[in-house]
């Protein structure tokens, strides 16, 4: 059974970068055939794709988020991590980290991450 | 890239069906069969029902089903039953090679 685990502060300053890790456990990153990504929802709002990574390394970035966005894995910790640079208030949501391809079917708990000075 | 369309809201009965439409455009549900449904109840994770246009995951209740047609898709849920309630959200693959969300439906079994 496959299971996501995010990590990371809760709590980012406005104008830095977000940090998050999610940690997979009951296989491996490395799985041909997988995407690993990254989903938020602000409080109140809806779900919103952040992007997704390739088991070969491709990535893939929603236009809106793609000039601050960058997903990247650790096979040697069979990991993979979200990074959001210059961060604001509207960034503040739950952040989720999954796994798929077209489609979703595996998900992590989610995390909140709160932008506030 | 927008997001695609869904009502705010729907309701019904127990017992009755309820249909969410999901509508976007050419260069996403209208191109690709890839359109996902995932039924969201606050503080948990999400749960995909629908991938591919129609298909079940493994588990999920054949009382979900799901069409597409041109540029909508559509989650079908018959047998309304008190854990239905929930949020529920569309997903397609787009002409970008990225995906996109519906802005949510929030179905309310009176």
């Amino acid at each position: 059974q496959l299971q996501l685990q995010e990590s990371g502060p809760g709590l980012v300053k406005p104008s830095e970068t977000l940090s998050l890790t999610c940690t997979v456990s009951g296989g491996s990153i490395t799985s041909s055939s997988y995407y690993w990504g990254w989903i938020r929802q602000p409080p109140g709002k809806g779900l919103e794709w952040i992007g997704s990574l390739s088991y070969s390394g491709d990535t893939s970035y929603s236009p809106s988020l793609k000039s601050r966005v960058t997903i990247s894995v650790d096979t040697s910790k069979n990991q993979f991590s979200l990074k959001l640079s210059s961060v604001t208030a509207a960034d503040t949501s739950v952040y989720y980290c999954v796994r798929g391809g077209y489609y979703y079917e595996d998900w992590g708990q989610g995390t909140l991450v709160t932008v506030s000075s | 890239q927008s997001a695609l369309t869904q009502p705010a809201s729907v309701s019904g009965s127990p017992g009755q069906s309820i249909t969410i439409s999901c509508t976007g455009t050419s260069s996403d549900v209208g191109d690709y069969n890839y359109v996902s449904w995932y039924q969201h109840h606050p503080g948990k994770a999400p749960k995909l029902v629908i991938y591919e246009v129609s298909t079940r995951p493994s588990g999920v209740s054949d009382r979900f089903s799901a069409s597409k047609s041109d540029n909508t898709a559509s989650l079908t849920i018959s047998g309304l039953q008190a854990e239905d309630e929930a949020d529920y959200y569309c997903s397609s693959y787009t002409s970008s090679s990225t995906l996109v969300f519906g802005g949510g439906t929030k179905l309310t079994v009176l």
